[in-house]
Order: C-alpha cells, then sequence, then structure tokens
C-alpha cells in the first residue's frame, strides 16, 4: 500500500490560516489524496479529496504538488472547533482492497483561542 | 435524523463471551467497513462489504465474523472475546468503494475484562 507521512502535531490560532502538509513519494498514478479529520471521542469526518488538480469546498482547499508526492490541506481560518487529528490517506481509484481507506497515525491540530 | 448509527455506544464484557457490536445506515449504501481505533495504531479496517451477503476480510480479521443479510445492517461479531480486542469500534458506508467519501458512525467503545 501507497504511504503517506503527516507530522504528528501542529498547532494553530484562531482565525488564522492552516496548512496541514501530507507527503506521499511512492504515490501511483490511480490513487486518490483523501483527507479526514477526527474530533474527540467521534467517527472520522470526510474533509476532502483530488486527483491531480487542486480542490476546493465549503470545508477546505487541497493543494497538489505537480509531481503528487506531496499535498496540503488548507484551512483558510482556523476555529476552535477545527481541533482535531487529520488523516491524509490514498486510495486505488480501482477500489479492490486497495480502494480500502488505510488510515496512517495524522496530524493533530491544537487551535488557541 | 438519518445517517449510520451504531450501537451500543459502550459495553463492557468478560474474556470469552460472544459479542455483537451493531450497525445500520439508512442510505441503502452499497459499501460497509468495520474499523477499530487503538492508541498507537490509528484506525485498522476489519471487514468490509460490497453488498448484501458479500464480506471480504481487511487488515485485521481474526477473532471477528461479519454478516450482511440486509444492505442496511452490517453486524461484527467477536466470538470469543479477548483482552487484546478492548477497543473503539467504528462502522463507515459509502455509495461506491472507491472516490467515495466514507460516512462514519460514532463508534462503540468495547472494554473486556
Amino acid at each position: 500500500d501507497a504511504k503517506t507521512t503527516q507530522p504528528n502535531s501542529m498547532e494553530s490560532n484562531e482565525e488564522e490560516p492552516v496548512h496541514l502538509p501530507c507527503n506521499h513519494s511512492t504515490i501511483s498514478g490511480t490513487d486518490y489524496i483523501h483527507w479526514y479529520r477526527q474530533l474527540p471521542s467521534q467517527g472520522p469526518e470526510y474533509v476532502i479529496h483530488g486527483l491531480t488538480s487542486n480542490v476546493n469546498n465549503r470545508m477546505a482547499s487541497l493543494a497538489i504538488a505537480e509531481d503528487r508526492k506531496s499535498s496540503t490541506l488548507i484551512l483558510h481560518r482556523a476555529t476552535l472547533r477545527d481541533a482535531a487529528v487529520y488523516y491524509c490517506i490514498l486510495r486505488d481509484y480501482y477500489g479492490g482492497s486497495q480502494g480500502n481507506l488505510i488510515f496512517g497515525k495524522g496530524t493533530k491540530l491544537s487551535v488557541k483561542p | 435524523d438519518a445517517g449510520i448509527t451504531q450501537s451500543p455506544r459502550y459495553k463492557i464484557t468478560e474474556t470469552g463471551r460472544q459479542v455483537t457490536l451493531m450497525c445500520h445506515q439508512t442510505w441503502s449504501h452499497s459499501y460497509m467497513f468495520w474499523y477499530r481505533q487503538d492508541l498507537g495504531h490509528g484506525l485498522r479496517l476489519i471487514y468490509y462489504s460490497a453488498a448484501a451477503d458479500i464480506t471480504d476480510k481487511g487488515e485485521v480479521p481474526d477473532g471477528y465474523v461479519v454478516s450482511r443479510s440486509k444492505t442496511e445492517n452490517f453486524p461484527l461479531t467477536l466470538e470469543s472475546a479477548t483482552r487484546s480486542q478492548t477497543s473503539v469500534y467504528f462502522c463507515a458506508s459509502s455509495e461506491r468503494q472507491y472516490n467515495e467519501k466514507l460516512f462514519f458512525g460514532s463508534g462503540t467503545q468495547l472494554s473486556v475484562l
């Protein structure tokens, strides 16, 4: 399985942008990049995903490097509610066992008021 | 409110007992998944199901049994619980397997004494 590398933890101030990095140097051409987050005592929650182009939704933006070996999740204005563990996951387009989400340890984001 | 629900929320059992964790989703999603989450290991896939009567093993299937007689239900059974199965269990569903976001339940916290 393709692997991702994320910092263990990051800190941010409330109402400031946050850039969460993810390295995936062994990504294959059919791997989508997915981001999930997990708030304390809750199940993971989908944030965003993309293949090659940058993606935006109401929660966040995903910036994907041209060589696709790294990506960055951008929270434009962090709130206290954004404090969570953020997971960067590669997911094979063709499904099968490689299409399952394989979670790493993620980045624990702390947001200071 | 429609969604994915897990029961019970908390469960304490003894070694050797059979335990069944329930998962119900109201979207008629084809795919359903069971994960366990332990400190130091993140989320690990136990079993998944592509449709009613179709199930397959994930990363850590030993000691678990699943069934899917109806699309909306995906129970997970520990046939003879062991202390190593103390964990938080999450159920998830998605419409398709790949390039599709997963919706997670709130989890079941299981303690095996």
